[in-house]
């Protein structure tokens, strides 16, 4: 069965340090998404991006992120200067299509990332 | 704007009892309506839906969910719990498109032998 993978599964980082979180998304897929869950909190939509552009951002996704498809299989998530409450565990996912219903969207297992 | 609230950070239950996790939601749009289930250390997995039609909806594993407009609540119900059960509950709202959802804080469910 097709899944969502993303890697590493876990990355530590001193604070002002630049991260890239990578994603490969289920391969027919056109709609990815980014979110992320701090410890003990919610989890958090950040992005979602369909044809090699942004379509929705959260106010979270402020210009210390970015993200990027940059080949027909990664979708990156890049943290600029990290800061310490950016560590969380970032959830990557992928939906076949989104319209006027919208479609399971389906999830990776997450990286968490450390900020020290 | 959109939010979910979800009654119980913890909910406990005897293995073989009813498990009943609580989902109420608020939405100024038609919402879509999901519960997504986490076990340690695993990604999100859809459990179940709601978009249009039927309002009780069945999803994997035993469970349910019933949409009740009127109550603006969405429910998760299974008839017998069972240790497998035990996991991070997340029920979760969409107005749509290409939307992101807005999840709840999550139900930890804890099933005891």
């Amino acid at each position: 069965e097709p899944e969502v993978t993303q890697t590493p599964s876990h990355q530590v980082t001193q604070m002002g340090q630049e991260v890239i979180l990578r994603c490969v998304p289920i391969s027919n897929h056109l709609y990815f998404y980014w979110y992320r869950q701090i410890l003990g909190q919610k989890v958090e939509f950040l992005v979602s991006f369909y044809n090699n552009e942004i379509s929705e951002k959260s106010e979270i996704f402020d210009d210390q992120f970015s993200v990027e498809r940059p080949d027909g299989s990664n979708f990156t998530l890049k943290i600029r200067s990290t800061k310490l409450e950016d560590s969380a565990m970032y959830f990557c996912a992928s939906s076949l299509k989104a319209g006027t219903s919208p479609n399971e969207q389906f999830f990776g297992p997450g990286t968490r990332l450390t900020v020290l | 704007a959109q939010s979910v609230t979800q009654l119980g950070s913890h909910v406990s239950v005897s293995e073989g009892a009813l498990v009943l996790l609580r989902c109420n939601y608020s939405s100024s749009v038609p919402p879509y309506l999901f519960w997504y289930v986490q076990y340690p250390n695993q990604g999100l997995q859809l459990l179940l839906k709601y978009t249009t039609g039927a309002t009780l909806v069945k999803g994997i594993n035993g469970f349910e969910a019933e949409f009740k407009k009127s109550e603006t609540s969405f429910h998760l119900t299974k008839p017998s719990a069972h240790m497998s059960d035990a996991a991070e509950y997340f029920c979760a709202v969409s107005g749509g498109g290409a939307d992101g959802l807005t999840f709840g804080k999550g139900t930890h469910l804890i099933i005891q032998p």
